[in-house]
């Protein structure tokens, strides 16, 4: 069965602390890992990682992908109370055409000012 | 500014009633999702469609049924409500185009009582 497990739960840092979220995946036929941001609304895109080794950033955020070991991290430098949120990681495997996306529980970050 | 949008933020229903969650997306994605998220359990999928009048069913699809009559739009009915199913909704669409991204929409938070 197709999984994707996100560590650590929840989270609670200080501002500026450096953060850095787990993503581990057991999926057939793997094509792609998204990474999104729930603050009180919709989920956010955040990074879609397709190649491995390659590292995607915006601003203080950064995500690589390590497809021979299954996982993916998600960087967050220098942390704002505005980076409070659920961060959904999901993974997308290429079978079919149907686009679902199978995704981790979430990991919910505080940041405390 | 392409959208999804869910026909309530926040419902009240008493066990027994029939509920219908309704999502429309503008952005003429084929692909359609209906999750509930419940703390320390992530998104689970209920039900999705990949065409007009087409469903499948998801991981936790009982109690639920789903509707698509037109492409834009994509129903999501309890039929008969009960306190189990007091959660948060997210309806979702994707399209092949965009590389199977999702957009999510703002939530229904639905509780019964």
């Amino acid at each position: 069965e197709d999984k994707v497990v996100q560590s650590p739960l929840s989270l609670v840092v200080h501002e500026g602390d450096t953060v850095t979220l787990n993503c581990s995946y057991e999926v057939t036929n793997f094509r792609s890992l998204l990474w999104y941001k729930q603050e009180k609304k919709a989920p956010t895109f955040l990074f879609m990682l397709t190649s491995s080794g390659i590292e995607k950033k915006s601003g203080r955020l950064s995500s690589i992908l390590d497809k021979k070991e299954l996982f993916s991290i998600l960087n967050i430098t220098a942390t704002q109370t505005g980076d409070s949120a659920i961060y959904l990681c999901a993974a997308y495997p290429s079978s079919g055409n149907t686009g679902k996306l199978i995704f981790g529980q979430g990991t919910t970050l505080q940041v405390k000012p | 500014d392409v959208k999804v949008t869910q026909s309530s933020r926040y419902l009240v229903k008493r066990t027994g009633e029939k509920v219908f969650l309704e999502c429309v997306q503008d952005m003429d994605h084929e692909n359609m999702f209906w999750y509930r998220q419940d703390p320390g359990l992530g998104l689970r999928l209920i039900y999705f469609s990949y065409d007009v009048k087409m469903k499948e069913k998801g991981d936790i699809p009982e109690g639920y049924s789903v509707s698509r009559e037109k492409k834009e739009r994509f129903s999501l009915i309890l039929e008969s409500a009960s306190t189990n199913q007091t959660s948060m909704y997210l309806c979702a669409s994707s399209s092949w185009h965009r590389g199977y991204g999702y957009t999510f929409g703002s939530g229904t938070r639905l509780t019964v009582v």
